[in-house]
């Protein structure tokens, strides 16, 4: 059984350009998390997403952000028109929809980490 | 909203000696608890979680964790260190409010440097 798998593992961009994050959720897994992690920092909760529905985008900013996650292929997180501060590490992580006492911990990829020039 | 405090940016071990990662947290429903660990350039691996039952819950690496509800805290805590243990620290928090299935929150992170 895969991992969460995230692509690219690197991205760089120039000032301006849109940035396509992807995500592939462990198999089995219905629910997705997006995170931003800046150097020396916390994890920043950004989404959190099921199937052709967000659940939570309470962290994700008001504007260029956006996050899907469609019935068939892999979560998408895509910034448009970036600035220098959207410089960070983002992960993906995944869970099966799940309460009462089933695995409910999240497993994260590897995260992919924008530069932007 | 839920919440969860890391007091400590760092914490400084000896090897062999036990070690203790603090973390508190604050949810409005029934909390499951997570410890993760992230070594450089990589993403979160899962050490172990507290959903329900016994208060000490053991992990990965022959960590544990202790779920103390009247002070709202699920410290991290491993009888001997090891200079490998020397990483960065995530406690998280996901507030079950009956069926409502939420969001999980990290704290800010310990970074644990275990000396030699």
């Amino acid at each position: 059984n895969a991992g969460v798998m995230q692509n690219p593992r690197h991205l760089v961009r120039r000032r301006g350009q849109e940035a396509r994050l992807r995500c592939s959720p462990m198999k089995g897994h219905s629910h997705v998390y997006w995170y931003r992690q800046l150097p020396e920092e916390g994890l920043k909760f950004m989404v959190y997403l099921q199937k052709e529905n967000i659940i939570d985008e309470s962290g994700m900013p008001k504007e260029r952000f956006s996050a899907e996650f469609p019935k068939e292929g892999p979560s998408i997180l895509r910034i448009q028109q970036v600035v220098r501060g959207d410089s960070a590490a983002y992960f993906c992580a995944s869970s099966p929809y799940g309460t009462g006492g089933k695995s409910t911990e999240a497993f994260f990829g590897q995260g992919t980490r924008l530069t932007v020039v | 909203a839920q919440s969860v405090a890391q007091p400590e940016d760092q914490v400084n071990v000896a090897e062999g000696n036990p070690l203790t990662v603090k973390c508190t947290y604050s949810v409005s429903g029934n909390p499951y608890l997570f410890w993760y660990v992230q070594y450089p350039n990589r993403g979160l691996q899962f050490l172990l979680k507290y959903i329900t039952g016994d208060n000490l819950v053991k992990g990965s690496y022959g960590f544990e964790a202790e779920f103390n509800k009247s002070q709202t805290s699920f410290h991290l805590k491993k009888p001997s260190a090891l200079v490998s243990d020397s990483a960065l620290y995530f406690c998280a928090v996901r507030d079950m409010r009956g069926n409502r299935d939420d969001k999980i929150i990290f704290g800010k992170g310990t970074r644990l440097h275990i000396l030699p």
